[in-house]
């Protein structure tokens, strides 16, 4: 049972366009979402998060997106730049039973940025 | 942040034998995680280490399989024991750093196994 769904396994854009990736999801207990990162050969690296309460964060050129009517977010990256070229997990958060954060992740989507 | 470090980076093994991935912090943390990635998939949750305690496994990961060490706040183990190729995967340890909603979690560069 995938409770985190990335439909698109890769994705491609030119450089300088916007590059979006989706995220759907199933729980409705999840109330923290979060975007990593990842390069080859590296572990995922933390990139932007939001709460539930929220439907929109910030951070320089990435931008996320909450919709939980439909349970469903989206990272924006804008302009896209050939260092964003990466696999990009979308992660949804529940409190465990011993209060941390008990991270659910979907797949993943490779992003390739065209020169 | 924290800077995480994992030996060894990569191994190939032979079925039927035990593996032990160690798992080092450069700060002092309360909670330690196992992750694995099987090719194409997603990062699963193996299990949770609390330096003092005994590991809390995920569904489907039991102790006799992936038997967890976590001596001190800066350091575990996590043994892939009796492998099978299905085994074959990446396998990440992580902490947490920071407190309340916001923190996040930090990962180590991974391990890659492959059983043959």
């Amino acid at each position: 049972d995938q409770q985190v769904k990335q439909n698109s396994p890769s994705l491609s854009v030119q450089e300088g366009r916007i590059s979006i990736l989706n995220c759907d999801y199933t729980n409705s207990m999840f109330d923290y979402f979060l975007w990593y990162k990842k390069y080859p050969a590296e572990g995922p690296t933390f990139l932007i998060s939001i709460s539930s309460i929220k439907d929109k964060n910030e951070d320089g050129r990435f931008t996320v997106f909450l919709n939980k009517s439909a349970k469903h977010l989206s990272l924006h990256i804008v302009p896209s730049q050939p260092g964003d070229s990466a696999v990009y997990f979308c992660a949804a958060s529940a409190r465990s039973n011993f209060g941390n954060e008990k991270l659910t992740f979907g797949t993943g989507t490779r992003l390739t940025i065209i020169p | 942040s924290a800077v995480i470090s994992q030996k060894p980076s990569r191994d190939i093994c032979q079925r039927g034998t035990s593996l032990t991935i160690q798992c080092q912090v450069d700060s002092q943390v309360t909670m330690m995680f196992w992750y694995r990635q099987q090719p194409g998939q997603s990062l699963t949750l193996i299990a949770t280490a609390n330096q003092g305690s005994e590991a809390t496994y995920e569904s489907g990961f039991v102790i006799d399989k992936f038997p967890i060490s976590r001596p001190n706040l800066t350091f575990s183990t996590l043994t892939v024991s009796n492998m099978s190729p299905e085994d074959s995967s990446i396998y990440l340890c992580s902490v947490e750093k920071g407190a309340g909603r916001g923190y996040e979690q930090y990962f180590g560069p991974g391990t890659r196994l492959t059983v043959t």
